[in-house]
């Protein structure tokens, strides 16, 4: 089945640490795979996607994230946290083609301290 | 560029009236739109994809003639909630996709729905 697990509902950091958010997915064929942001009320925001080529991919915000195949993992990572970072953090998983949809995780709330 | 509209942003409604939320793609061809829920502090859940011209296709569970949605042109998909009752009150986030932008799906700022 295609799935996709944040197994981190909530983290909480303090401002200036580092951070990784998790992200396993299960997909039959190459994934595109997506991180999204969204502030309370708010829309998504894309922050970087992964299509091919170099796994290491640059986001918006200071924010990266690494393909791994071999873990079937895709997690997120910024070197230093901002408190305006604090916010909810989605993994997606596309197609490359059909209909498009995405395979969303359950999402990774994160808390900063000051 | 990118960027995906929403509006109303946010309403409230009397139980049994129709509530309209229009999507646009404001500087892109959207060929396909699609119309998600959320609950509070939940993920998204698809409703609806859309294709410019076609009929939309509505995910297991949907009432398709509860939540009615037209994709008339490449920059505009409207959500027709039709007699709208308290629990479909809710966060309804919309979608677009060009071909000229791959698989990537740019949000709008969601619809906050409120149904008293």
């Amino acid at each position: 089945a295609q799935s996709v697990t944040q197994p981190d509902i909530h983290i909480t950091v303090s401002e200036g640490a580092s951070l990784e958010l998790r992200c396993n997915y299960s997909y039959g064929a190459t994934p595109y795979l997506f991180w999204y942001v969204q502030s309370p009320g708010q829309g998504l925001q894309l922050l970087l996607k992964y299509f091919s080529g170099d796994t290491l991919v640059q986001g918006i915000k200071g924010f990266e994230a690494e393909f791994k195949r071999s873990q079937s993992s895709f997690n997120l990572r910024k070197p230093s946290v901002h408190w305006s970072d604090a916010a909810e953090y989605f993994c997606a998983v596309g197609a490359a083609s059909g209909t498009y949809k995405y395979i969303f995780g359950t999402g990774t709330r994160l808390k900063v301290l000051a | 560029g990118a960027v995906v509209s929403q509006h109303p942003s946010w309403v409230i409604c009397k139980s049994g009236t129709s509530v309209k939320i229009e999507c646009r793609s404001l500087d892109f061809q959207a060929t396909t739109m699609f119309w998600y829920r959320q609950f509070p502090k939940q993920s998204l859940m698809l409703m609806a994809t859309s294709n410019e011209g076609s009929k939309a296709t509505y995910e297991q569970g949907v009432e398709k003639d509860k939540f009615l949605i037209n994709h008339a042109s490449l920059t505009l998909s409207t959500l027709t909630v039709t007699s709208a009752h308290p629990e479909d009150s809710s966060f309804y986030i919309c979608s677009a996709r060009g071909d000229s932008r791959g698989n990537t799906q740019y949000f709008g700022p969601g619809t906050r729905l409120t149904v008293l």
